[in-house]
């Protein structure tokens, strides 16, 4: 069955550091996203991604995110200047379609700053 | 490792029995629900979806049944597994938008 796959599993950041978090989405879905869990948690939605733009952003999503569809398979998160705060699992998700299909995660990229 | 925030609740139920697990949804607006199970380390797993259209879907296994008068959505699960121990999410969605809000989530401990 196809999967969402996402890397590194595990990336551990300086404070002020970029970082890119990078996904690779299954292969005929048209919609990305990002979502991230703070540690016992809710996941929560970050930003949404179609046609080469951000269709959709939460609060959270603010100037040091951005998202980039490279190339034709990958999709990436990118933080600027990290925060203690972004410590997280981020997870990268999928779809179709953007109403009413089912979104697949990928198993999560855990994100420690220090 | 610990938890902190939020404190899950938890449902144990005997290996072979039917597990019910329940979710209030917040927006009386929301027109599409999802299920999922997250694993220890892993990333949500969708199980099954149901539109607003509907008050019952059934996949293999599990059951969703949606109650829009009260805004609840419940998750039964026949013939409980071992496997099925996980937390199990309930999220909705806004028509129109991407966007899925989850829930806090019931951790399933399921007895051999």
């Amino acid at each position: 069955e196809p999967e969402v796959t996402q890397t590194p599993s595990h990336q551990v950041t300086q404070m002020g550091q970029e970082v890119i978090l990078r996904c690779v989405p299954i292969s005929n879905h048209l919609y990305f996203y990002w979502y991230r869990q703070i540690l016992g948690q809710k996941v929560e939605f970050l930003v949404s991604f179609y046609n080469n733009e951000i269709s959709e952003k939460s609060e959270i999503f603010d100037d040091q995110f951005s998202v980039e569809r490279p190339d034709g398979s990958n999709f990436t998160l990118k933080i600027r200047s990290t925060k203690l705060e972004d410590s997280a699992m981020y997870f990268c998700a999928s779809s179709v379609r953007g109403s009413n299909q089912p979104q697949h995660f990928g198993d999560g990229t855990r994100l420690s700053i220090l | 490792g610990e938890s902190v925030g939020l404190h899950l609740p938890t449902l144990s139920v005997q290996e072979g029995d039917n597990s019910i697990i329940n979710c209030a949804y917040s927006n009386s607006a929301s027109d599409y629900f999802i299920w999922y199970k997250q694993e220890s380390g892993k990333g949500p797993q969708f199980i099954i979806d149901i539109r607003s259209n509907m008050d019952k879907r059934q996949g293999q296994r599990v059951t969703v049944l949606l109650n829009k008068t009260v805004k609840h959505l419940s998750l039964q699960i026949a013939a409980t597994q071992p496997g099925d121990s996980a937390v199990y999410f309930c999220a909705e969605k806004l028509g129109g938008y991407q966007k899925v809000t989850f829930g806090t989530g019931t951790k399933l401990q399921v007895i051999p």
